[in-house]
């Protein structure tokens, strides 16, 4: 069975920086490219970025493009979000997504249940 | 950027009724589009991926249809659990991926 379990989410007043993980297992997850796709309280989902399997490759919404950073480490099966810079609008619950092949252009087949981020002062 | 039109926003069915959601893409994605489900407190499920191909596990009450620009997401029959949000997706022309604002259906 394929679990993600995301991780690192919290209260972070704005300006400031927050890494998110994302754990995942029942899968080969050197196989899969990942990515990150965040929903602010009571609004629909928003792509945030993706990996592909090996984390050479990576994509950035324009909002968050120079500002977050997303990697991997294959051998700890684990899937990361460095949000720097962080702004208001940055508050949402970060769900991390299984992509259905090695390219990040795969379908988002499986999710974990999300991290809050919440960036106030 | 692609962006993807849902309607209606709300839909008012009960149980046992079809529900009927569209999706339109802003220019064609072929059939690279996918279709989600989200209940309140959970995260997204993957419904239907390429307009028309089910998900693992996804009841065969579910079914999409559609190309280019134009989609709808079916439930011929609704249970008690498919009332939440549903939400379109493409994965033609990233990045960024895009998501439609979504259709909630609701107990009439």
């Amino acid at each position: 069975e394929v679990q993600l379990l995301e991780s690192g989410g919290g209260l972070i007043q704005p300006g400031g920086s927050l890494r998110l993980s994302c754990a995942a297992s029942g899968f080969t997850f050197s196989s899969h490219a990942m990515t990150w796709v965040r929903q602010a309280p009571g609004k629909g989902l928003e792509w945030v970025s993706s990996i592909d399997n090996r984390g050479t490759n990576t994509h950035y919404a324009d909002s968050v493009k120079g500002r977050f950073t997303i990697s991997r480490d294959n051998s700890k099966n684990t899937l990361y979000l460095q949000m720097n810079s962080l702004r208001a609008e940055d508050a949402s619950v970060y769900y991390c997504a299984k992509n259905a092949g090695a390219m990040e252009s795969g379908d988002f087949d499986n999710w974990g249940q999300g991290t809050l981020v919440t960036v106030s002062s | 950027e692609i962006v993807l039109t849902q309607s209606p926003a709300t839909l008012s069915l009960s149980p046992g009724e079809r529900a009927t959601l569209s999706c339109r893409a802003s220019q064609s994605v072929r059939s690279f589009l996918a279709w989600f489900q989200q209940k309140p407190g959970q995260a997204p499920r993957l419904l239907i991926s390429d307009a028309s191909n089910r998900a693992s596990g996804v009841p065969a009450r579910f079914s999409g249809s559609g190309s280019g620009t134009d989609f709808t997401l079916t439930i011929s029959r609704l249970e008690p659990e498919d009332f939440a949000v549903y939400y379109c997706q493409q994965r033609s022309n990233w990045p960024p991926f895009t998501f439609g604002p979504g259709t909630k259906v609701e107990f009439k």
